[in-house]
């Protein structure tokens, strides 16, 4: 149980384009889903927090209008990475908490190489 | 400010030999503590949750305690497949969005 996916688990897009990312939660109802993203050796650090059928709460530094998040069911939250650009390249991590719950499970993650 | 520091950053064992990881956290009210275990390319991996001083958990080889100010992760006898990032992460009862402070991890390696 409380399975989470992601979709593509990696992409190579030209500069300029944009991408997008899609966090299932299979097996459960997820109220809240994260978004994360985690260069090579760090750690994972919180990019925007999304609540189904409200508007998401970003972290301190991250642009909302460059990376996109919508959450329009209690299964599914999607991360568009709008006019990426290199510097965007990263392994980005959603998960998923179950309703009641205070654990998040994770995805597999998505790798983003930005040409 | 929330605080996780995990060490040691990178630990060697020989298979079946037995150790901690270590993960010191400063919290304003702690809802939960988080282990996860991340191998290299994949997400993290539930483990433990912890929420009160003196809570200890167990898994196969592994065995999660937490105090006040600390929590260990007890690794006994490990096997190769042991080998992978182990990250742990707080959550603060002043976050109503449930967000997780995660530490830099600790890198295992069991060698046969």
């Amino acid at each position: 149980g409380a399975v989470v996916s992601q979709h593509p688990s990696w992409v190579i897009c030209k500069s300029g384009t944009s991408v997008k990312i899609e966090c299932r939660s299979l097996d459960f109802q997820a109220t809240t889903m994260f978004w994360y993203r985690q260069f090579p050796k760090q750690s994972l650090m919180l990019m925007a927090t999304s609540n189904e059928g409200s508007k998401a709460t970003y972290e301190q530094g991250v642009e909302k209008d460059k990376f996109l998040i919508n959450h329009a069911s209690l299964t599914l939250s999607t991360l568009t990475v709008t006019s990426a650009h290199p510097e965007d390249s990263s392994f980005y991590i959603c998960s998923a908490r179950l309703v009641q719950k205070e654990t998040q499970y994770f995805g597999p993650g998505t790798r983003l190489l930005v040409l | 400010e929330d605080q996780v520091t995990q060490s040691p950053e990178a630990l060697r064992l020989q298979e079946g030999e037995s150790s901690s990881l270590n993960c010191s956290y400063t919290v304003s009210g702690l809802r939960g503590l988080f282990w996860y275990r991340q191998d290299p390319g994949k997400g993290p991996e539930f483990l433990f949750t912890l929420y009160s001083a003196g809570e200890e958990k167990e898994k196969e080889r592994l065995k999660a305690t937490l105090t006040k100010k600390e929590s260990f992760l007890h690794i006994t006898a490990p096997k190769p497949e042991d080998s992978a990032t182990y990250l742990c992460a707080v959550q603060a009862n002043s976050n109503s969005g449930y967000a997780l402070n995660f530490g830099k991890g600790t890198s295992l390696l069991v060698t046969p």
